[in-house]
Order: C-alpha cells, then structure tokens, then sequence
C-alpha cells in the first residue's frame, strides 16, 4: 500500500530550529512536496525535492534520501508566524496519484 | 496578483441537496486538481484535470460526486445527493502539472446537516 508518516504534532520555541520529518513508502516516486498551511488558510508551496540532498531556501531546507523513502524540512530562525501545518506528499507513478501526508502541527513558543 | 478562486466560501445544505462548488484556476495553468480535507482523513486527491481532460478522479465517490472543466477557465465539482459525512473543506488548485508547485484557492466549507 501507500503510506507516509510524518509526527502528529511538534513544539518549538522562537530562534530556534526544528526537524519535520516523513518517512513514506509508495509504488514510485517522482518527486517530494513540502505545504505550509496556517489555521483555515489554504496549503502554500514551500518546497519540491526529486533528487538526492539538500535544497536551502531562506530560512528553509528540505532534504531527500529516495533509498531511505526520508525527508525532512528544517526551519531555522523560528518565528511565531511559522506556526503552522506542514504537508508532506509524495508524487507516484500509480494513477497521477499525489499522495499526502496527515501533517504536522507545528508549535512555536515564546 | 494571480489566484485561484472558489465560490462559495462557505455552504450549508440540507442532506439530499445538490451542491456546486466552482472554481477558477489561474490564467495559464493547464492542470486542475480537486481535493477534500478533513480532521480525520487529511487531505485527499477526488479529480485531477490536465488541459480540461480527466486524467484521475479514482478518489472521488462516483454515485454522487461529479467533476467538470466546461472551459479554460471553470472547474466545477458537484454533488448530488449530498449527506452529512461529504462535511469537508473542498479545495481546488492549479498549477502546470503535477510535479510543479500546485496554487490552491481559498477552499469551500461544506456543511451538511
């Protein structure tokens, strides 16, 4: 079957830096998504990883390892306005499926 | 500033009703997706468009969901009769395919009761 995981939730504090991990397991991977998505807002695009490593971009990375089914998105810097749900997906062969993770509520503390 | 745009925001129905969700992608885009989310479910693909075909709606609920793109610049998702467990956030998003950033609209709130 098709599966990703990813924690439930996460709490951080302001400055700081923090690690959203997924694991996921698919029939096929074309590619890796990362989504914030605020409160009753709509998901926003932060990152898309096809290949092996790491890709930086401000205060956010995202890194890929396809022979372990692993990412993560690393947030540095944190702000209270990071506070957010962070989707991972992961794009399959299967059907043009896309498929997504539960999401990781993230916490940031004073 | 290019957007996707639903309507409604927010609907309340009545169980066995019809309901109509539209959805305007951005200028441009050729590859529309549908997607419900729920607490319990998360986020899930019900059709996916590409250049107004239908390339993958195996998600969606068959006897009562239907997906349509009329033109360029319409996608509509109906429901027909709806029930109280179709209650969701219905989000529609566009991009130019499906291993590209995709834009989601602002979403619908349904509420059948």
């Amino acid at each position: 079957g098709q599966n990703i995981d990813q924690p439930t939730e996460m709490t951080a504090t302001e400055g700081a830096i923090v690690q959203i991990n997924c694991t996921y397991q698919t029939s096929g991977f074309n590619g890796l998504f990362w989504y914030q998505q605020h409160a009753g807002e709509a998901p926003t695009f932060l990152s898309y990883n096809v290949l092996d490593g790491l890709e930086e971009k401000g205060r956010f990375s995202s890194f890929l390892s396809r022979s372990k089914g692993y990412s993560y998105l690393l947030l540095k810097e944190l702000q209270m306005k990071d506070s957010a749900s962070y989707l991972c997906a992961v794009n399959t062969d299967s059907n043009y499926q896309l498929i997504w993770g539960a999401g990781t509520k993230l916490i940031i503390k004073p | 500033d290019a957007r996707v745009t639903q309507t409604p925001r927010h609907k309340v129905t009545e169980m066995g009703q019809e309901v109509t969700m539209r959805c305007q992608p951005i200028l441009g885009h050729n590859t529309v997706f549908w997607y419900r989310q729920t607490m319990m479910q998360g986020l899930e693909l019900l059709a996916y468009f590409r250049n107004r075909a239908p390339l993958d709606d195996s998600g969606m609920p068959k006897d009562r969901f239907s997906a349509e793109m009329p033109d360029a610049t319409l996608a509509t998702l109906k429901i027909q009769p709806s029930e109280p467990r179709d209650s969701a956030v219905y989000f529609c998003a566009s991009g130019w395919g499906r291993d590209t950033e995709a834009f989601f609209g602002q979403g619908t709130r349904l509420t059948v009761v």
